[in-house]
């Protein structure tokens, strides 16, 4: 049964730092990986999706890489913002094309 | 280009009622999502639609159904509601058949007192 686990649950930096947020998941018979975003109250911003043959993904000051075989994806967030704060999920799509949620990670930048 | 749109946003039931939520994807959009999000449990999947079939379906009681009608908006039913149905119900659609970038709308929060 495929568990998807993300480190920390919470994390809060200064404004301006690199930070990483981790995602690992116990199956690697994976068809896609997804990061998320999501405000208080809010549905689900989609950030980053990684097909399974895919290495990494980039959109803006955000990076996500996928290393399927050690189920392992990290969310790299660079120069953050105060705007950043919010929970971060990832979710994966198992081989029976059911997405499989992280608990998420909240994440508070300080000013 | 809307959004994924939900209705309705907040309501409240009492136990043993039931409750239809509606959601309506992006335009040319044809697979919808259901998720419970709940405190306790997390984002939890329920059902997935493409095309009006039921592709998908998550590890939820009877009590839970849906359907997709033809211009694939997507409705789900909770039949004698529990306390613990208590819950944000998000909606998501596709445009690919389940391994495409899922859109979510805002949630329909369902209070069950």
């Amino acid at each position: 049964k495929q568990e998807v686990t993300q480190i920390p649950a919470a994390l809060s930096v200064p404004e301006g730092e690199n930070l990483v947020l981790n995602c690992s998941f116990t199956d690697s018979a994976i068809y896609n990986l997804q990061w998320f975003r999501q405000d208080p109250g809010k549905g689900l911003t989609s950030l980053l999706l990684i097909q399974s043959s895919q290495r990494e993904q980039t959109s803006g000051r955000l990076n996500a890489s996928l290393d399927k075989s050690s189920g392992r994806s990290t969310l790299y967030i660079a120069a953050s913002q105060p705007g950043d704060s919010a929970t971060y999920l990832c979710a994966v799509t198992d081989s029976n094309y059911q997405l499989i949620w992280g608990a998420g990670t909240k994440l508070i930048i300080k000013p | 280009k809307a959004g994924v749109t939900q209705t309705p946003r907040y309501l409240i039931k009492t136990r043993g009622q039931q409750v239809t939520l509606s959601c309506s994807p992006i335009s040319g959009h044809r697979s919808v999502s259901w998720y419970q999000q709940t405190p306790g449990q997390g984002l939890q999947f329920l059902f997935e639609y493409f095309s009006e079939t039921q592709r998908n379906k998550g590890n939820f009681p009877g009590r839970f159904s849906g359907r997709q009608f033809s211009n694939s908006r997507s409705e789900m039913n909770v039949s004698t509601l529990e306390l613990g149905d208590s819950a944000l119900y998000l909606c998501a659609s596709s445009f690919q058949d389940g391994t495409g970038e899922l859109f979510f709308g805002e949630g329909s929060r369902l209070t069950v007192l």
